[in-house]
């Protein structure tokens, strides 16, 4: 299977820990998208990398979340000293940014976070 | 600022009946609208995009949308559904270098 894989699936913390998620993209795909979202609501933009480059954040996104995309290709999403209210799917997405494509976006199947 | 409103949070129909779920938008800037489908237990799957050109697209398992600029609208319609339809449909747009989505509209195709 070649589509967007993120890992782990499901995680479980407890308030105030550190979490890492990762994403790997469709292979060619030079845009990588990062979404939270809650149950009854659509998909939240965070972020998204084209290559390695950060090039928009949502202005949701609290300090305590970070995103990197080290050599273009995966990425991991951190969140620091994890809240309740940070209990949602993180949705991975990626793209090929190409004129013609109208950034159609491939998803993954998803983080499950839940912060007790 | 962009927004995606989907106007029905729950659509009940019965198989092979028609059905219509509503978007509508709005942006200050050109935009590239989507219809996402997401079957139970399932990921977010492209339905169908509107990019430019004909207003009128469809995809391949029946679904079309209109893209009505005037009134700023993506209306997903089908003539006759089946029982294998029912799944949360999300209406998209990507516009000023983000992605906005609806709060979705759940489809249940009662037999």
């Amino acid at each position: 299977d070649t589509g967007v894989s993120q890992d782990p699936r499901h995680k479980i913390t407890k308030r105030g820990q550190n979490v890492t998620f990762r994403c790997d993209p469709i292979s060619e795909h030079n845009r990588l998208y990062w979404y939270r979202q809650t149950l009854g609501q659509g998909p939240e933009f965070l972020t998204y990398f084209q290559n390695e480059a950060q090039l928009e954040k949502s202005r949701l996104l609290s300090d305590r979340f970070s995103a990197e995309r080290p050599k273009g290709s995966f990425s991991t999403l951190e969140i620091q000293r994890t809240e309740q209210g940070d209990s949602a799917m993180y949705l991975c997405a990626s793209s090929l940014a190409r004129t013609g494509l109208g950034n159609e976006q491939f998803f993954g199947p998803g983080t499950r976070l839940t912060v007790l | 600022a962009q927004s995606v409103t989907q106007l029905d949070s729950q659509v009940p129909v019965f198989e092979e009946a028609p059905v219509e779920l509503r978007c509508n938008y709005s942006s200050s800037v050109s935009v590239y609208l989507f219809w996402y489908v997401q079957y139970p237990n399932q990921g977010l799957q492209l339905l169908l995009k509107y990019l430019s050109g004909s207003t009128l697209v469809e995809s391949i398992n029946g679904f079309e949308a209109e893209f009505n600029k005037s009134q700023t609208s993506f209306h997903l319609r089908k003539p006759s559904v089946h029982i294998s339809d029912t799944a949360e449909y999300f209406c998209a747009l990507w516009g000023a270098g983000k992605s906005t989505f609806g709060d979705g509209t759940t489809l249940t195709v009662k037999p």
